[in-house]
């Protein structure tokens, strides 16, 4: 059974709107990474989470960890072009990290 | 940071033969390393753990005997594809562990697309 949902599976936004990428574990997690790539190349890492209610920023990404360690969400603000992407997050169980299906991000102009 | 780096990139082969792929921890040493596998369109697929100076750990549904992993030294784990066939046609990708303190961190090379014909 997948233990990590990831939502939406894909996501179109104008330039400039703001979007958000939720991920969801079944189980309390010892740690959450967000990761963002292009199609078939590796993977860019974005951010770790792993205390409860943590969240970090970098530029206009925000990554949260809920309370519970049990939900991440991934907020872009004022999209743009670059940020378009396979987003994905992968939840760390104490060894190899469990992927989400990802989310497919297109900004249109 | 820390540099992963896999080789080949890519790679294209004839139905029948066997691929090795490498995986290197540049600036550190991982015990333990991991390979995934990704399908079009498709999440990564954790296909087995890697544990320097041991046998690997496979995930369900993976045949150890046709992907044979070695993890000879600290910085390095090689998956070896034996007999390919072009279902096995995939985005190979790896990451090491590094454990520093309390911090836990897995880092990921740039992948290896195989093609096998």
């Amino acid at each position: 059974s997948q233990e990590l949902e990831q939502s939406p599976q894909s996501l179109i936004v104008q330039e400039g709107k703001n979007l958000t990428i939720n991920c969801t574990s079944s189980k309390t997690l010892y740690g959450l990474y967000w990761y963002k790539q292009k199609y078939g190349e590796g993977l860019i890492f974005l951010m770790m989470l792993q205390k409860g209610g943590e969240e970090k920023s970098h530029e206009k990404i925000t990554a949260k960890l809920d309370e519970k360690k049990q939900q991440s969400s991934l907020h872009i603000t004022a999209s743009q072009p670059s940020h378009a992407g396979i987003y994905l997050c992968g939840a760390s169980y104490g060894n190899a990290l469990n992927f989400g299906k990802g989310t497919s991000l297109l900004v249109t102009p | 940071g820390a540099v992963v780096s896999q080789h080949p990139s890519w790679v294209i082969c004839k139905s029948g033969t066997s691929v090795k792929i490498e995986c290197r921890s540049l600036d550190f040493q991982a015990t333990t390393m991991f390979w995934y596998r990704q399908f079009p369109k498709q999440s990564l697929m954790l296909m087995a753990t890697s544990n320097e100076g041991s046998k690997a750990t496979y995930e369900q549904g993976v045949e150890k005997d046709k992907f044979l992993i070695n993890h000879a030294s600290l910085t390095l784990s090689t998956l070896t594809v034996t007999s390919a066939h072009p279902e096995d046609s995939s985005f190979y990708i790896c990451s090491a562990r590094r454990l520093a303190g309390a911090s836990d961190t897995q880092y990921f090379g740039p992948g290896t697309r195989l093609t096998v014909l």
